[in-house]
């Protein structure tokens, strides 16, 4: 069964570093999402991607964070300067069609020291 | 506003007891999706159903069957006989996206019920 992949499963940075978590949506999928879990909470979303462009961004999506699809096949959220508070479960998510059924990957654990 | 309301926050039960979480949510529209979703203490997200606004009929699969009432805004969700495996926290989730031409389906989360099963 097709899957989304998640790179890396956990990383560890410092406060006021950049980091880049990756995903490798379905092949065939067009709508891409990002997700958070912060630890013990609900997961929140984040952004949502289609068509090379942002379809809708929470607040918790403020300029620290952007998304891009660079070349076709991966989705990558980057964290421009990491803060404390942003340590948490990230999760990239995507369907096939608007209405089609969400393909989570297994996460990318951050931790920000 | 959409909002999903878990308000079980943990439930023990021994294993082979019936168990039922609760999911209420509040949506203004008539079209919408609700989800169950098991999070395993290894931190994946497992999908476990997805079900239409139209579509009030009760589902069962195994031992996991849900309870969709639109009358009472609730989509319950029962383990039948549970085991040690079932413990996890179990999210409900809402979606209210139409094929409309809009570019985006985000879900909204409950804050999930830990269920833990002992044997």
């Amino acid at each position: 069964e097709p899957e989304v992949t998640q790179t890396p499963s956990h990383q560890v940075t410092q406060m006021g570093q950049e980091v880049i978590l990756r995903c490798v949506p379905i092949s065939n999928h067009l709508y891409f999402y990002w997700y958070r879990q912060i630890l013990g909470q609900k997961v929140e979303f984040l952004v949502s991607f289609y068509n090379n462009e942002i379809s809708e961004k929470s607040e918790i999506f403020d300029d620290q964070f952007s998304v891009e699809r660079p070349d076709g096949s991966n989705f990558t959220l980057k964290i421009r300067s990491t803060k404390l508070e942003d340590s948490a479960m990230y999760f990239c998510a995507s369907t096939p069609t608007l209405l089609g059924g969400y393909t989570f990957g297994s996460g990318t654990r951050l931790t920000v020291v | 506003a959409q909002k999903v309301t878990q308000a079980q926050t943990e439930i023990s039960v021994v294993e082979k007891e019936d168990v039922t979480l609760d999911c209420v949510y509040e949506t203004r529209d008539t079209t919408y999706y609700l989800f169950w979703y098991k999070q395993p203490p290894s931190g994946e997200l497992v999908f476990l159903i997805r079900r239409n606004s139209f579509d009030e009929q009760n589902e069962i699969s195994g031992r996991y069957s849900w309870n969709f009432q639109k009358s009472t805004s609730s989509f319950n969700f029962t383990i039948t006989a549970s085991q040690v495996v079932d413990s996890a926290v179990y999210f409900c989730a809402l979606s209210e996206a139409q094929d409309y031409g809009g570019a985006t389906n985000k879900l909204i989360f409950g804050t999930g019920t830990l269920l833990a099963v002992q044997p």
